[in-house]
């Protein structure tokens, strides 16, 4: 199975809060597992990734904690501001010949004022 | 900025006709990948090319074909537009090396088939 499943779909937050995303995934195969950022009208951007031989990676108020026992992981975002209203995305990479990203389906993230 | 550009940046056409995007992959960059992302949904892997051979395909039919030049350009060509193929097609660029996993996407191209 190529599939990776998001969820919520969307969220809503106050402006201070702590935003987190989860995702599971089954293909044992992956082993990079980056989160998207996605504004209106513009590609996804790389926001923060991790590899299955950590549990953990902060950068700034973005954490991913990875779980590859359970074969989920999340992003945790720390005092969220309303610029970071946007789509995000987690994927997981299969390094095989393809080199291939499979998202999940997204969160819709509103950070309220 | 990622420095990867698509062209054109929005496109309309009828069913059944044939429609081609545009990739410039970023600096340094030799690996070139598309992926067709509906409303509301996460971009899906189309294929990928590297040295000018695609290297990877997606559930895609066919009817979407591409091209990578020299210069690591990229081409998406869909033939016999269809009304589902209506998207965001999202070109990424990367290097190849081992441990380069990083893709860049640019902005997209959003095509509507009428």
């Amino acid at each position: 199975q190529q599939q990776v499943k998001q969820s919520p779909q969307s969220l809503i937050v106050q402006k201070g809060g702590i935003s987190i995303i989860n995702c599971a995934y089954e293909n044992t195969a992956f082993d990079y597992f980056p989160w998207y950022q996605q504004f209106p009208g513009k590609g996804p951007a790389l926001l923060i990734a991790i590899r299955p031989d950590v549990s953990e990676k902060k950068e700034g108020r973005f954490t991913i904690s990875f779980n590859k026992s359970a074969k989920q992981f999340s992003l945790h975002i720390m005092d969220s501001q309303p610029g970071d209203s946007a789509t995000y995305f987690c994927a997981a990479f299969s390094s095989g010949s393809a080199r291939q990203l499979t998202f999940g389906s997204g969160t819709q993230l509103t950070v309220l004022p | 900025e990622t420095g990867v550009t698509q062209s054109p940046t929005h496109l309309i056409k009828t069913r059944g006709q044939q429609v081609t995007l545009r990739c410039s992959s970023q600096s340094g960059h030799n690996t070139v990948s598309w992926y067709q992302q509906a409303l509301g949904q996460g971009p899906q892997f189309i294929f990928q090319y590297y040295r000018e051979e695609e290297n990877g395909r997606g559930n895609f039919p066919p009817r979407f074909s591409g091209l990578q030049f020299p210069n690591y350009s990229s081409e998406l060509n869909v033939n016999a537009l269809e009304l589902d193929d209506s998207a965001l097609y999202l070109c990424a660029s990367s290097g190849r090396e081992p441990g380069n996993e990083k893709l860049f996407f640019g902005s997209g191209t959003q095509l509507s088939v009428l």
